[in-house]
C-alpha cells in the first residue's frame, strides 16, 4: 500500500514533441503529490506539486494532471526540449509530511534535437 | 549562493571502516535530511531532523547515525561499513517540515 510505481522506466522524445510519465498509487491516504527533476550528476530539484483537490495544475511547459478515482497522475511536458534531458521522480505522501514520502523508481527521459 | 553543499563528492571504503558524511546549507532551513538512491529503486529517507536538535528515523535508518550539529550541518555516519551501504547519498533541506525542497549534488560511496 505503500508503493509508487511510475511508468515509464525510460522515454525517448523528440525536439517539440510532449513528453508523458505517469505514475500510480495504492494508499487512498495520499494527498501530496511532488515530482522532481534531477540531471545527470546532480541532486533532484522539486518541479511541481499537485493536491488531490486539483485535476490539473500547469507551470509553463509542466502539466500534472490528477485522476482520483484512478489514484493515478502524471506529468506531461509539452514542446520538449533537449534541456529537458533528465530523470524525473514522482513522489506521494500523507500531507507534506516528508518521512511519510514515498518516490517513484524514476523515468530517464531523453529528448533529441 | 552555495545551497546545500556535501562532502565528500566521492569515496571508497572497505568493509568495517566507518565514514562521516557531511551536510551544510546556507539558507536558514529548519528541516534537513538524509536519503540513499539506489538503481531502480528512487530515493529513500534515512533521517530526517525538523528543527537544531532534533532528529528521527526515516524508512532505512539500520547501520547509520545522524548529527544535527547546529542549523546549518547534518552529518551521516556509517560506523562500519557494509557492501549493501553502496548508494548515492542525497543531503537536503527546506524550510519547514515540508517536502525537500534543495539538495545537495549528492556522495557516491561504495564499500568493497
Amino acid at each position: 500500500q505503500q508503493q509508487v510505481k511510475q511508468s515509464p522506466q525510460s522515454l525517448i522524445v523528440q525536439k517539440g514533441g510532449i513528453s508523458i510519465i505517469n505514475c500510480a498509487y495504492e494508499n487512498t491516504a495520499f494527498d501530496y503529490f511532488p515530482w522532481y527533476q534531477q540531471f545527470p550528476g546532480k541532486g533532484p530539484a522539486l518541479l511541481i506539486a499537485i493536491r488531490p483537490d486539483v485535476s490539473e495544475k500547469k507551470e509553463g511547459r509542466f502539466t500534472i494532471s490528477f485522476n482520483k478515482s484512478a489514484k493515478q497522475f502524471s506529468l506531461h511536458i509539452m514542446d520538449s526540449q533537449p534541456g529537458d534531458s533528465a530523470t524525473y521522480f514522482c513522489a506521494a505522501s500523507r500531507g507534506r509530511n516528508t518521512d511519510k514520502l514515498i518516490f517513484g523508481t524514476g523515468t530517464r527521459l531523453q529528448v533529441f534535437p | 549562493n552555495a545551497g546545500v553543499t556535501q562532502t565528500p563528492k566521492f569515496q571508497v571504503l572497505k568493509t568495517g571502516q566507518s565514514m562521516t558524511l557531511q551536510c551544510a546549507q546556507d539558507m536558514n532551513h529548519n528541516s534537513m535530511y538524509w536519503y540513499r538512491q539506489d538503481p531502480g529503486m528512487g530515493l529513500r529517507l534515512i533521517y530526517y531532523s525538523a528543527s537544531e536538535g532534533t532528529t528521527d528515523k526515516g524508512e532505512v535508518p539500520n547501520g547509520y547515525n545522524v548529527s544535527r550539529l547546529n542549523k546549518r550541518e547534518f552529518s551521516l555516519r556509517l560506523e562500519s561499513a557494509a557492501p549493501s551501504q553502496t548508494s548515492v547519498y542525497f543531503c537536503a533541506s527546506s524550510e519547514a517540515r515540508d517536502m525537500p525542497q534543495h539538495f545537495g549534488d549528492g556522495t557516491r560511496l561504495s564499500i568493497l
